[in-house]
């Protein structure tokens, strides 16, 4: 089964500059690739996703990159303010019908 | 839309207890997700629905853990005995399947429960 890796496990970074989490997957099939951010006490929530045909997808200062070849794809965070403090998890699918394999998450530490 | 709901937000009970857990789907999603998020461990999928059948529960414990879905719109989430180690915050999550991938999954607020 599709199993994914999260890296770093925690990240430290001051107000104001980029932040780069990576994950690679297993399968080769997995075609969905979303992320998810977890700030303290509250439920996972989705804030981008990218499918197998595109490589790049952006929104305001979050994008994520996909490397189909090499299986891996990162999130990437400029500008980073005190608000992006949270737990990010990727994950990856490759059926509508089956359920989402998440990454072990990453701690994110934006420091004024 | 009210999202997905869970009840209840948080249950103290002690060992031995029985805990159930209740999830509502968002209205329309036919595939339904139970997770168990712990820091040992992170997020764990316990079993998934879809269309009101279970269709992996390999992800569940032990057998004092079980889960039904008996309409669309209802599933709890039973754990007979409970035991100090299951405490951790319990999601319950929603999706609309189809052919596609691209279908987003919703998460409920979670269950906080602790056994004492």
């Amino acid at each position: 089964g599709e199993n994914v890796e999260q890296h770093p496990s925690t990240l430290s970074v001051q107000e104001g500059d980029s932040a780069v989490i990576k994950c690679t997957y297993s399968d080769s099939a997995s075609n969905y690739f979303p992320w998810y951010k977890q700030e303290l006490g509250k439920r996972p929530q989705l804030i981008i996703d990218i499918r197998s045909n595109v490589g790049e997808k952006k929104d305001q200062r979050i994008a994520v990159t996909l490397n189909k070849t090499a299986k891996h794809f990162s999130l990437h965070i400029t500008e980073t303010q005190p608000e992006d403090s949270a737990v990010y998890f990727c994950a990856a699918r490759y059926s509508g019908n089956t359920p989402l394999v998440f990454g072990k998450g990453t701690r994110l530490s934006v420091i004024a | 839309d009210a999202g997905v709901i869970q009840s209840p937000r948080h249950e103290v009970t002690e060992m031995g207890q029985e805990v159930t857990l209740r999830c509502k789907p968002i209205s329309g999603h036919n595939s339904l997700f139970w997770y168990r998020q712990t820091m040992m461990r992170g997020l764990e999928l316990l079993i998934y629905f879809n269309n009101n059948v279970p269709i992996d529960d390999s992800g569940m414990p032990e057998d004092r853990f079980s889960a039904k879905m008996p309409n669309a719109s209802f599933s709890t989430l039973k754990i007979q005995p409970s035991e100090p180690r299951d405490s951790a915050v319990y999601f319950c999550a929603s999706q609309l399947a189809g052919g596609s991938s691209g279908e987003t999954q919703y998460f409920g607020p979670g269950t906080r429960l602790l056994v004492l």
